[in-house]
């Protein structure tokens, strides 16, 4: 079985862009979460997406969105990038039933903002 | 809001040795799970062991044991026979069983020393 799969794995844009990162969980698995990776915050939940509808969100600015698509695939954008963007951008799939709680991660998309 | 503390910011193991990374966390939820993840350079999130807050017996996964203390909102890994794959950061992880999000706590570098 495939694994998740983000893309781009790296990135580079100028402060004011926006960015769109992409992630596709295992097939099967309905509910899509990111997380931002950063040395001085460390691991923080951005949001949660099932079934193509947002259910659970994380203290980010509004410059933070998502969506899923009815296969499950998930888009993360990040509108007027400033510095602070810059991160790994994890994102998890997983099939949220009481007897299934693991999380599969991907590999992450490392942007850099400039 | 929970919160996942990681006190050892980074730890250090010798070959075939056993070291313990701590974990403590803050909720007033009753029902919830807990994980270890292990994140090496490859920057893939792969879990190690977890624990769902129902279960009085502590989980082992091979070389990996946790010491779940529920009272004391404790949850320590244990490795044992240490390998030098086994190097890499280490996360403790705390998810309600009433949302899907995750938090995490800073993280512990493990280094194996040969």
């Amino acid at each position: 079985k495939a694994g998740v799969t983000q893309t781009p794995r790296y990135l580079i844009k100028t402060r004011g862009q926006q960015v769109t990162l992409s992630c596709s969980p295992i097939s099967g698995h309905r509910s899509v979460s990111w997380y931002q990776q950063t040395p001085g915050q460390g691991l923080q939940f951005l949001f949660e997406y099932f079934s193509e509808t947002q259910r659970n969100k994380g203290n980010f600015p509004g410059r933070f969105s998502g969506r899923q698509f009815s296969n499950s695939r998930s888009e993360m954008n990040v509108s007027t990038l400033e510095l602070g963007d810059s991160a790994l951008y994890l994102c998890a799939s997983s099939f949220p039933d009481r007897e299934y709680t693991e999380a599969f991660f991907g590999q992450g998309t490392r942007l850099t903002v400039v | 809001a929970q919160t996942v503390t990681q006190s050892q910011p980074e730890m250090s193991v010798q070959e075939a040795e056993t070291v313990t990374l701590s974990c403590t966390y803050d909720t007033s939820e009753s029902d919830y799970y807990l994980f270890w993840y292990k994140q090496p350079p490859s920057r893939q999130m792969i879990l190690v062991i977890r624990q769902e807050a129902y279960k009085q017996q502590n989980a082992t996964e091979n070389r990996f044991s946790v010491n779940f203390q529920k009272a004391a909102k404790s949850f320590s890994l244990k490795i044992s026979d240490s390998q030098l794959g086994d190097a890499a950061m280490y996360f403790c992880a705390y998810r309600s069983a009433l949302r899907n999000d995750m938090r995490f706590g800073a993280g512990t570098r493990l280094t194996v020393k040969p």
